[in-house]
């Protein structure tokens, strides 16, 4: 079993939908949150990172981490064409590295 | 102020062979972290380099290989190449260490391919 789990999709919505993604993870040591967001062609770039557990929230975006549940997830709002991409959930332990999830790819229709 | 760059984007080597990336981090940065990416396994960490030492493993084979110039410039070798190496390869730069809280800055990757 994979120490972070996320959902491939993938995923297409409507533009304006409300995006939901989500990854779950074994390791209860890990203490930083991110999301990375990649293009095709391109290398990922951070989107949004937590430290612990809560709320983050930075214009149309929200990451949420909810350490009990072992679960984190990224909502997008207002979602926009140029929002396609792969999103990937990123976490690590203190001066650990980095454990990517899977990626969702994410395709928003006009 | 520019990117990460690598170099090349795009390779094509048989079996057997071996294969050297590179990689340039943004100028000031210190940090030099080797990734492997592929459909079945996602993001793999490979290692990290810091001032010409490497501080960090991931769980790859010794085939693949890696080092850091004084000006901070970066390669990594894959020597007996196999077709489970065809992956995109990318390189991330960071300021420091690329402790959790320092953020890294991809490069757009090398593809390769193994025949």
């Amino acid at each position: 079993q994979k120490e972070v789990e996320q959902d491939p999709g993938p995923l297409s919505v409507p533009e304006g939908a409300i995006v939901s993604l989500n990854c779950t993870y074994s390791n209860s040591a890990f203490q930083y949150f991110m999301w990375y967001r990649q293009y095709s062609r391109k290398g990922p770039e951070l989107l949004m990172y937590t430290y612990s557990s809560g709320n983050k929230e930075d214009g149309r975006f929200t990451a949420q981490v909810d350490k009990s549940s072992k679960y984190i997830s990224l909502f997008i709002r207002d979602s926009q064409p140029s929002d396609s991409a792969t999103y990937l959930c990123a976490m690590s332990a203190v001066g650990g590295k980095l454990i990517f999830g899977q990626g969702t790819e994410l395709s928003v229709k006009p | 102020k520019a990117g990460v760059t690598q170099t090349p984007r795009y390779l094509i080597k048989t079996r057997g062979q071996q294969v050297t990336l590179s990689c340039s981090p943004i100028s000031g940065h210190r940090s030099v972290s080797w990734y492997q990416q592929t459909p079945g396994q996602g993001l793999q960490f490979l290692f990290e380099y810091f001032s010409e030492t490497q501080r960090n493993k991931g769980n790859f084979p010794g085939r693949f290989s890696g080092r850091q110039f004084s000006n901070s410039r970066s390669e990594m070798n894959v020597s007996t190449l196999e077709l489970g190496d065809s992956a995109l390869y990318l390189c991330a730069s960071s300021l420091i260490l690329a402790t959790s809280t320092d953020t890294q800055y991809f490069g757009p990757g090398t593809r390769l391919t193994v025949l």
